[in-house]
């Protein structure tokens, strides 16, 4: 079974571009979530998304976005990139949903955004 | 809000049992996790323990949970040295789809 696959690996851009993540989930997996993990933050909820609604959102600025597709891939969008938003960016699917029971989160391996 | 706390680091000798804990506040939280992440990889699912659960055992792994103290613990049976990582802790308490993070502790284990 694939794990949860999130491209690109790497990307480097420049303030005030704007950057688009993508996150395929696990087969089956309807859940997904967004994180972002700094040295200084450590790791902090974005959002959550479900039957491609959002349902769950943390404290980030409107800059953050996201959405997700018919086929539970999801895609966050950060536009007017600040140096700090360098960082890396982490999704989790789960097979749980909004209103049913959450257990567990698979993560994976991240796109680290370099700001420059 | 939530608040999920850590030791920063642990230092074992190889064969060791390792033990990381991690306190946290939210009375709620349902469910809680071990995740483990090596340099310039994700967070790799450990194990969790329900909240109605005192212990769980995992192969080497055993997870203790003291809800009275809100302290959770990992303890790392005959650590090797592939078992460095950093450690992280999270709770969620349950109608939530979000973890909240401790800060991670970094195990290291010397031969």
């Amino acid at each position: 079974k694939a794990g949860v696959t999130q491209t690109p690996r790497y990307l480097i851009k420049t303030r005030g571009q704007q950057v688009t993540l993508s996150c395929s989930p696990i087969s089956g997996h309807r859940s997904v979530s967004w994180y972002q993990q700094t040295p200084g933050q450590g790791l902090q909820f974005l959002f959550e998304y479900f039957s491609e609604t959002q349902r769950n959102k943390g404290n980030f600025p409107g800059r953050f976005s996201g959405r997700q597709f018919s086929n539970s891939r999801s895609e966050m969008n950060v536009s007017t990139l600040e140096l700090g938003d360098s960082a890396l960016y982490l999704c989790a699917t789960s097979p749980s949903g909004h209103g049913a029971r959450f257990t567990e989160a698979f993560f994976g391996q991240g796109t680290r955004l370099t700001v420059v | 809000g939530e608040d999920v706390e850590q030791s920063l680091f642990l230092s074992v000798r190889e064969g060791d049992s390792s033990v990381i804990n991690c306190t946290y506040t939210d009375s709620s939280s349902t469910y809680l996790y071990w995740y483990k992440q090596e340099p310039g990889a994700g967070l790799q699912l450990l194990t969790y323990i329900f909240s109605n659960m005192d212990m769980k055992q995992d192969q080497r792994l055993t997870v203790l949970l003291n809800k009275k103290d809100k302290h959770l613990s990992l303890r790392i049976a005959d650590t090797q040295t592939g078992d460095s990582a950093i450690y992280f802790c999270a709770e969620s308490s349950g109608s939530a789809r979000q973890l909240t993070f401790g800060s991670g502790t970094q195990l290291t284990v010397l031969p």
